[in-house]
């Protein structure tokens, strides 16, 4: 089983419903991110969390909120989705000490 | 401000020359450098990574890295490509900073292998 999983792996939605994506870790991490993936961009950070009490917003957090439910869980939410937020968003985890990322698979959602 | 940026979003090699992805950080304190692959339709694998150690750093499938200080740089060599090379390879820094900590990704460089 794969260590960080994120569901959907695919969805299509239309403007202005809300949508959540769902991200869950089994390496024990405490940090947990959200990243978007758009070509010629980079990956930029929507959310990040440090534990289960503290969340702060990255880059582009303007459009989405996000839960931090247990350690092991971080869920994104569009609360009303638009077409410019069509994407592939990443979840990661990371180890304080050695500071790299683990990415789970990816979930590319197509606004419509 | 701490940035990532990957010179070249399009390279091109054939099969057998080398490898040579360029990345340039700014940092205000010596960070943690890592380079990630993106093959088609998957997540993000670690290649290699930097943390103060060796500064010249072997990684997966025959990949290595080498951090040089006085030119900000942390490019990407391999000596002889293969088609199963062929992906997004993205550069990335963690600055290391009280209260930062996180990842800054470069735009990203996408390697295509020619037969």
């Amino acid at each position: 089983d794969a260590d960080v999983t994120q569901t959907p792996r695919n969805r299509i939605t239309k403007t202005g419903k809300r949508i959540m994506l769902e991200c869950s870790q089994t390496k024990g991490h405490d940090r947990m991110y959200w990243y978007r993936q758009d070509p010629g961009l980079g990956l930029r950070l929507i959310y990040y969390s440090f534990d289960v009490k503290d969340i702060n917003k990255g880059e582009i957090s303007d459009g989405y909120s996000v839960s931090r439910q247990a350690q092991a869980k971080f869920s994104l939410s569009l609360e009303s989705a638009i077409p410019n937020q069509t994407a592939l968003y990443f979840c990661a985890t990371s180890d304080l000490v050695r500071g790299e990322a683990f990415f789970g698979q990816g979930t590319r959602l197509t606004v419509v | 401000a701490q940035s990532v940026t990957q010179l070249g979003s399009h390279v091109s090699v054939s099969e057998g020359a080398l490898v040579l992805l360029r990345c340039n950080y700014s940092s205000s304190v010596p960070p943690y450098l890592f380079w990630y692959v993106q093959y088609p339709n998957q997540g993000l694998q670690l290649l290699l990574k930097y943390t103060s150690a060796a500064t010249l750093v072997k990684g997966i499938n025959g990949f290595e890295a080498e951090f040089k200080k006085s030119e900000t740089s942390f490019h990407l060599t391999k000596p002889s490509a293969h088609m199963r090379d062929a992906a997004e390879y993205f550069c990335a820094v963690n600055p290391r900073e009280t209260g930062a900590n996180n990842l800054f990704f470069g735009t990203g460089t996408r390697l295509t292998v020619i037969p």
